[in-house]
């Protein structure tokens, strides 16, 4: 059972690259998330995904884009990525959305040069 | 808007000391509220999840209690130890939305 995988784990672009992360979860969990975390700021929410085949904004939703493939799977695109998207990305899962435990994957750190 | 705050924002403490971690909230309409766990470099484990209509969770030597009207949950942690250093996050969900929103964490550190 490996809960919530992410790839890659690091990743270098250069601005106005672009790049998908990935993330998979084999809980059978509903929901998805994407936060980005930053020194002094904590986790923010990206996009979410409150079950299959719906998909919502966060708190920073711009110059991102999700797409949920299917139950399990939960896609992150940077279209063309800035200095500013530096960060650490987390994918996470809940069962239930607002109610259930989130559990999150090993992060993602991207820098964006 | 839903604001978190987590004071202090560090915490150094000898080993086998018991502490007090908090987390504040604004808007008492909650789904839930969970402590995490962040080693350096590492992903969120989850620690305690509790529920809008419950006062505390334990788990081990970590107990979580939960005050709606007053707006602030405490993590309490017996007898510290040295691998117990890391940051501690909490985040809430609000009632009505999908979105959680998390405190800025206090980093523990434990010393030997």
């Amino acid at each position: 059972n490996a809960g919530v995988t992410q790839t890659p784990k690091f990743q270098v672009l250069k601005t106005g690259q672009s790049m998908t992360l990935q993330c998979a979860q084999d809980m059978n969990h509903n929901s998805m998330y994407w936060y980005r975390q930053d020194p002094g700021m904590g986790l923010r929410l990206i996009y979410y995904s409150a079950s299959e085949g719906t998909t919502d904004k966060g708190e920073v939703p711009n110059g991102y884009n999700v797409s949920r493939l299917n139950k399990r799977e939960f896609s992150l695109r940077l279209e063309s990525a800035a200095p500013s998207q530096t960060s650490v990305y987390f994918c996470a899962s809940s069962e239930s959305g607002p109610t259930g435990e989130q559990y999150f994957g090993p992060g993602t750190r991207l820098t964006v040069t | 808007k839903q604001e978190v705050t987590q004071i202090p924002a560090a915490l150094s403490v000898p080993e086998g000391e018991n502490l007090v971690l908090n987390c504040s909230f604004t808007d008492s309409a909650i789904y839930n509220l969970q402590w995490f766990r962040q080693d350096p470099g590492k992903g969120l484990t989850s620690l305690l999840l509790i529920q809008s209509s419950q006062r505390e969770q334990t788990s081990g030597r970590l107990n979580a209690s939960l005050d709606k009207s007053s707006g602030r949950s405490t993590l309490y942690i017996a007898a510290s130890q040295p691998g117990d250093s890391a940051t501690y996050l909490c985040a809430l969900s609000t009632s009505g939305t999908y979105k959680y929103i998390f405190g800025t964490g206090t980093r523990l550190k434990v010393l030997a």
